[in-house]
């Protein structure tokens, strides 16, 4: 078992670009979540899914961050025109059956640095 | 001591010292998860608390769960330098679905 992939590891774009990052969730999990982690706010909730469905997007910023799981294996974070306050580890976690009772199986993260 | 809004906290201890993070939560919660996270990697789940348990054990760990002040602690005994890394506490509830808050984190250094 691999457990959760993510890419790509480290990501540098320009202000006003748009970042695609990918999350691979451990095979069989039907819940896959995205935070982000900074020094100054440390891991922050953004959404989740379970089976494929988008299940709670509370902590998703309204404009420019947008999620997808298109099919069981993977999942993406999308955030268009990026700006320097975007910079952060972005974390993927998988559980089972997603309960906040069951273990989250985080990725190493992508480092997104917004020049 | 960490919480949802607390800065992360630092300790810096000697190996084979015995070290007690804590951990305030303001919500009621069914589950506190304590997580480790070394550098350049995604935090690692070390141990599950649920309401209605007082204390869980785990090898060289000890967590305990007081619900009726909002509090956690994780003990770790007989430190080893492959213990230095940043320490959350995690808090769940039913009304929340499966979504974890984590707490600022305790960067914990064990010197060799």
């Amino acid at each position: 078992n691999a457990g959760v992939i993510q890419t790509p590891r480290h990501k540098v774009t320009g202000k006003g670009q748009e970042a695609t990052l990918w999350c691979e969730p451990i095979s069989g999990h039907s819940a896959v979540f995205w935070y982000r982690q900074t020094i100054v706010q440390g891991l922050e909730f953004l959404t989740y899914f379970r089976n494929q469905a988008p299940i709670d997007d509370s902590g998703m910023p309204k404009e420019r961050f947008s999620a997808q799981m298109p099919n069981q294996s993977h999942s993406t974070l999308k955030i268009q025109s990026t700006q320097p306050q975007d910079s952060a580890v972005y974390l993927c976690a998988s559980s089972s059956t997603g309960s906040s009772a069951e273990t989250l199986y985080f990725g190493s993260g992508t480092r997104l640095t917004v020049l | 001591s960490q919480w949802g809004e607390e800065n992360l906290q630092a300790l810096s201890i000697q190996e084979g010292e015995d070290v007690t993070m804590n951990c305030s939560y303001k919500t009621y919660t069914t589950v506190v998860q304590w997580y480790r996270q070394k550098s350049g990697k995604g935090p690692a789940q070390l141990i599950l608390i649920r309401s209605n348990e007082r204390e869980k054990r785990s090898g060289r760990l000890r967590a305990t769960l007081d619900t009726s002040s909002q509090s956690s602690s994780l003990s770790i005994t007989g430190t080893l330098a492959t213990d230095t890394a940043v320490y959350f506490c995690a808090t769940g509830y039913n009304n929340a679905g499966a979504k974890l808050t984590f707490g600022g984190g305790t960067r914990l250094t064990v010197r060799p």
